[in-house]
């Protein structure tokens, strides 16, 4: 059974870095073909993808915050740790790990999804 | 503004048919890469609903089906039933500057 969890912290600052935590269980991210993401949704707006890490390390990111962004994988503990610097209140949203398997690269599994809000 | 264009709405009645669209460009859908759709219910995660422009994983009902054809793909859903209604997502690859995996606006299907 395959499932994924964020952890992190609900509230942040402006200018702060935002540290998200997807712990999984039910595959190994060492598997030839699995990945993991993470997805974003402002309040009451769309889906955004964000970062992508592969299971030989390769890494991904949204053009548009790329510079911001950094996707990291601790193999052994099943985590994927995503890091958001210089955060501001449009960063407010809820931030989704999931899994891509092996669905014609599909994301296949979804975690529930944590709430990060910005503000002073 | 998405780089996969959805309306922003659909509607229909119990039993009735609706198609939802998914709009893209020769950077992403009319380059060849696959189209996945997922559903949102209100409060929860999304959840895979179409993989690889047609294909359901397993228990996702027939009613739910996929195409794609030129730079455009679409997911129908026959047989409305009120617990349908919910936001539906496209989503693909996009190889320009605009980012790798890319997601549709989002439709969301009222059931009448």
């Amino acid at each position: 059974q395959v499932t994924l969890r964020e952890s992190g912290p609900a509230l942040v600052k402006p200018t702060q870095t935002l540290t998200l935590t997807c712990t999984f269980s039910g595959f190994s991210l060492s598997t030839s073909g699995m990945c993991v993401s993470w997805i974003r949704q402002p309040p009451g707006k769309a889906l955004e993808w964000l970062a992508r890490i592969d299971w030989d390390d390769d890494k991904y990111y949204s053009t548009s915050l790329k510079t911001r962004l950094t996707i990291s994988k601790d193999t052994s503990k099943n985590q994927v740790v995503l890091t958001m610097t210089n955060m501001d209140p449009v960063d407010t949203a809820t931030y989704y790990c999931a899994r891509i398997g092996l669905l014609n690269g599909a994301t296949d599994y979804w975690g529930q999804g944590t709430l990060v809000t910005v503000s002073s | 503004q998405s780089v996969l264009t959805q309306p922003p709405s659909v509607s229909g009645a119990p039993g009735q048919r609706v198609t939802i669209s998914c709009t893209g460009s020769s950077s992403n859908i009319g380059a060849g890469y696959d189209v996945h759709w997922y559903q949102q219910l209100p409060g929860t995660a999304p959840k895979l609903l179409i993989y690889g422009n047609s294909n359901r994983p397993s228990g996702v009902p027939d009613r739910f089906s996929g195409s794609k054809s030129g730079t455009s793909a679409s997911l129908a859903i026959t047989g409305l039933q009120a617990d349908d209604e919910a936001d539906y997502y496209c989503q693909s690859y996009d190889n320009s500057l605009s980012g790798r995996e890319v997601f549709g606006g989002g439709t969301k299907l009222t059931i009448l």
